[in-house]
């Protein structure tokens, strides 16, 4: 059975600095991975997604995510915040033909002026 | 492009009453899902319709949950009746495709039910 599993339910990083939110997986094959963000009272709005290829990926408000297979992991990084990212963040994984998406169960990110 | 729409945004109900949850995917996506998201915890798909047909409602509460997705567009989630520990937030996703076609799954806004 595919999981997630999001260490820190809650970080706390002052605007300006660096940040990473820790995503562990468990799946047979090779994951198609997600982060999303969901601010209070919004849906799921997607950051960025691996399916295959550069390990690295690039996604929106300048956020990226690495896939490391060797430590079923897919962090995600930023390398200054803004006040404007605090909210929650989820981490998802899924698979081929039908398989569905398993979600973490998220990382709540405060930023402190 | 128009988003995933939901509705009603906000449902306050009593327990053992029933409710319904509407649902429009964004245009021309044949793959919808149902998730559920209770208060600290990450989405927990419900069921996947592929155009008209269920692909997975492996843990939907079928004893009291229905879906339907008539003419594969629009799609109803039905609680009756509910219970205190179906107050959660019922998210709809839309996609083109499956997710293993490398098809990105798209959410709205949410329904958020409180049963009282």
């Amino acid at each position: 059975a595919q999981s997630v599993t999001q260490p820190d339910i809650h970080i706390t990083v002052s605007e300006g600095a660096s940040l990473e939110l820790r995503c562990n997986y468990s799946y047979g094959a090779t994951p198609y991975l997600f982060w999303y963000v969901q601010s209070p009272g919004q849906g799921l709005q997607l950051l960025l997604k691996y399916f295959s290829g550069d390990t690295l990926v690039q996604g929106i408000k300048g956020f990226e995510a690495e896939f490391k297979r060797s430590q079923s992991s897919f962090n995600l990084r930023k390398p200054s915040v803004h006040w404007s990212d605090a909210a929650e963040y989820f981490c998802a994984v899924g698979g081929t033909s039908y398989g569905k998406l398993t979600f973490g169960q998220g990382t709540i990110l405060t930023v402190h002026p | 492009e128009a988003g995933v729409a939901q509705s009603p945004r906000y449902k306050i109900i009593e327990k053992r009453q029933s409710v319904a949850f509407w649902c429009n995917p964004i245009s021309g996506h044949a793959t919808l899902y149902w998730y559920q998201q209770i208060l600290g915890q990450g989405p927990k798909l419900l069921i996947q319709f592929q155009n008209n047909g269920v692909v997975d409602d492996s843990q939907l509460p079928k004893d009291r949950f229905s879906a339907e997705r008539l003419k594969g567009v629009d799609s109803t989630l039905k609680i009756q009746p509910a219970k205190l520990e179906d107050s959660a937030v019922y998210l709809c996703a839309s996609s083109e495709g499956p997710l293993g076609s490398g098809n990105t799954i798209y959410f709205g806004e949410g329904s958020w039910l409180t049963v009282v």
